[in-house]
């Protein structure tokens, strides 16, 4: 079985400051790690996603993931935030090669001018 | 590609009437996700097909709720009768071929039962 810890549900950073959202993950076999971003009243978009190999995946906008199997974690990160990254981020799990996913209960990103 | 596209966007009706949410995934894609979005309970995954046939329906709230998928192109969520309760975004998504892994999402039917 699989669960996703989300800490924080509202994080609030000024634009041009690192982003940092953190996300820890339960998983009996090899996980997928997937990061996704939901702007008001739109479906979720993929930001990134972690199956195999290397484990700093690169996504779009400017941000990216290390998967640490020691800490069971999966922190999206963005060295400069920009007024347009404001949404809500959701860190999702999967075991390997299968397709339901376990959403966490996201996090509000705010940025302040 | 179109995206996975959701009818209608927005649905507001009255407690016991019935309610049917409709779905076309991308072209190609075999496998077929419904959720539920909401304030409280966050997103849950309600029902998933693979190839038209449901898969695990263990997250469908009740028998107030169906779901049927006909063929590829075409899935229906729907609720009756309806509570207040059931309020709710709901979200498709599809996924298949060589991404099967990724999921990509509609954008939702938002959900008001008064």
């Amino acid at each position: 079985a699989q669960s996703v810890t989300q800490l924080g549900s509202h994080v609030s950073v000024s634009e041009g400051a690192l982003v940092l959202l953190r996300c820890n993950y339960s998983s009996s076999v090899p996980p997928y790690l997937f990061w996704y971003v939901q702007y008001p009243n739109q479906g979720l978009q993929l930001l990134l996603k972690y199956t195999t190999g290397a484990t700093l995946v690169k996504g779009i906008n400017g941000f990216e993931a290390e998967f640490k199997k020691s800490e069971t974690s999966f922190h999206l990160t963005k060295p400069s935030a920009h007024m347009s990254d404001a949404a809500e981020y959701f860190c999702a799990v999967s075991g390997t090669g299968a397709q339901k996913l376990v959403f966490g209960q996201g996090t509000r990103l705010t940025i302040n001018p | 590609d179109a995206g996975v596209i959701q009818s209608p966007r927005h649905e507001v009706t009255e407690m016991g009437q019935e309610v049917t949410l409709r779905c076309k995934p991308i072209s190609g894609h075999n496998s077929l996700f419904w959720y539920r979005q909401t304030m409280m309970r966050g997103l849950e995954l309600l029902i998933y097909f693979n190839n038209n046939v449901p898969i695990d329906d263990s997250g469908m709230p009740e028998d107030r709720f169906s779901a049927k998928m006909p063929n590829a192109s075409f899935s229906t969520l729907k609720i009756q009768p309806s509570e207040p309760r059931d309020s709710a975004v709901y979200f498709c998504a599809s996924t298949g071929g060589l991404m099967r892994e990724t999921q990509y999402f509609g954008p939702g039917t938002r959900l008001l039962v008064l």
